[in-house]
């Protein structure tokens, strides 16, 4: 594909519920992010994959979330038992990883997540 | 944390006038990067800066990168219609691998 691809586009759920949201990132792209951002507020980083390297997991907001990146390209984010506080869209994004670290983000629309 | 700080969070500009918004690291900055992010859209790429002092233009747009690599600006002449959009900044702290995003500056403009 030409962009990076997020699924589903809404979700709406249940408070307690699990949900998995789903990125594919532009193909050749070893980094790979995912954010949260809540109405009208910037961009709150969760998580960071980079090659074959460990994830940065430092932005997480509990152990409710988790992400995986399978073969390098395609990543999902779970999150478990889900709450009001977790809505909010969550983006993803790629970029190539040059010497002088990430390059420039390319994001995916975004999957809008809605916990009733 | 590393923080970047970016002010205002909200302006308000008629068309034809100029519009600047302000990035501030306490510590250095390897690159500072900025985005544009359209009402309903997802942020899309704008720039990066490296070197200190750096300024680049992109027509009437102008990014700064300060000597001491800890501030930058966005500086936009006769602002548009279609500027309208919420500017962020973002900034890879030294020793670090992600960017830090700030807040982001909404920018309204009236015809």
């Amino acid at each position: 594909g030409a962009g990076v691809s997020q699924s589903p586009s809404n979700k709406v759920t249940e408070k307690g519920k699990d949900v998995e949201l789903r990125c594919d990132p532009i193909s050749g792209h070893t980094a790979l992010y995912w954010y949260r951002q809540s109405l009208g507020q910037g961009l709150e980083f969760l998580i960071y994959f980079q090659g074959n390297s460990a994830p940065d997991k430092s932005g997480l907001p509990s152990d409710r979330f988790s992400a995986e990146r399978t073969g390098g390209s395609v990543s999902t984010l779970t999150i478990q038992r889900t709450q009001q506080e977790d809505s909010a869209v969550y983006l993803c994004a790629s970029s190539l990883w040059t010497s002088g670290g990430a390059g420039e983000q390319y994001f995916g629309p975004g999957t809008r997540l809605t916990v009733t | 944390g590393q923080q970047v700080m970016q002010i205002p969070q909200y302006q308000h500009v008629q068309e034809g006038e100029d519009f600047t918004t302000y990035c501030n690291s306490s510590t250095t900055l390897s690159n500072i990067q900025w985005y544009k992010q359209r009402p309903g859209g997802h942020p899309v790429f704008l720039i990066q800066l490296v070197k200190s002092g750096e300024v680049k233009k992109q027509k009437r747009l102008t990014f700064q990168f300060g000597e001491a690599k800890k501030n930058s600006s966005l500086h936009i002449t006769a602002t548009q219609t279609t500027d309208v959009g919420t500017y962020f900044c973002a900034g890879r702290h030294s020793g670090y691998s992600t960017l830090t995003f700030g807040k982001g500056t909404m920018l309204l403009v009236s015809p």
